[in-house]
């Protein structure tokens, strides 16, 4: 069964600094996406970025950059030149890309983020 | 504007009083799933539907019923709530292929079941 685990239940961050939270998953899979989503204190689930498995590049998405490792089964998120309105919880999720449970997110537990001025 | 709406937001109940979470969605999707969010466990699919008629189990899904009747709309029921049942409901819908991968959530449902 595919998982997904974020070792750090809790992370801070200084305004303007950089932060990476850490991701990794199981699965027997060889085609998968992989996202980021945050969920800030509305509670509102935002898509920050995603990944396909088969792309060796890295997805970034302005300020947010991941780094796939995809042998390591590992996927980081790189939020560069924090802000306050980062403040939120962080998912990461996978999803298969074929077969009957196609669609279905496996999320990890989350990381609190925490932004100081 | 695209968007997934789910009704009530919040909702206080009694054990085994019946109700139905509503979901909808604008974006023409096939894809339509629930989630429930609880401290520490993150979220979990509780049913999905990969279009009309098509519906089903997550990885949560005793105590709950859905239904696919349109395409549009995918409804949750709680026959007989029970105070284990006490979460925060997510609706979240998407094309068939994913699109890249893209999930659209709605806004969440806070119930209470005492």
């Amino acid at each position: 069964a595919q998982t997904v685990t974020q070792s750090q239940p809790e992370m801070s961050v200084q305004e303007a600094e950089t932060v990476t939270l850490s991701c990794t998953y199981d699965t027997s899979e060889s085609d998968y996406y992989l996202f980021w989503y945050k969920q800030p204190p509305s509670r509102q689930m935002i898509l920050v970025i995603r990944q396909e498995a088969y792309k060796q590049q890295n997805a970034t998405e302005n300020r947010f950059s991941v780094n796939f490792q995809k042998a390591a089964k590992s996927f980081s998120l790189k939020i560069s030149d924090s802000q306050l309105g980062d403040a939120a919880m962080y998912f990461c999720a996978y999803s298969i890309v074929y077969g009957g449970s196609q669609g279905n997110l496996i999320f990890g537990k989350g990381t609190k983020l925490s932004v100081k001025p | 504007e695209a968007q997934v709406t789910q009704n009530p937001r919040y909702l206080i109940t009694v054990t085994g009083k019946k109700l139905t979470v509503t979901c909808s969605q604008n974006m023409n999707h096939e894809y339509m799933s629930w989630y429930r969010q609880d401290p520490g466990l993150g979220l979990r699919q509780i049913y999905y539907s990969m279009n009309v008629e098509v519906t089903d189990k997550g990885d949560v899904p005793e105590g709950y019923k859905v239904s696919r009747k349109e395409k549009r709309n995918f409804p949750l029921i709680l026959e007989s709530p029970s105070p284990n049942q006490t979460s925060l409901y997510f609706c979240a819908s998407s094309a068939r292929r994913l699109a890249g991968g893209a999930q659209y959530f709605g806004p969440g449902t806070r119930l209470t079941v005492t």
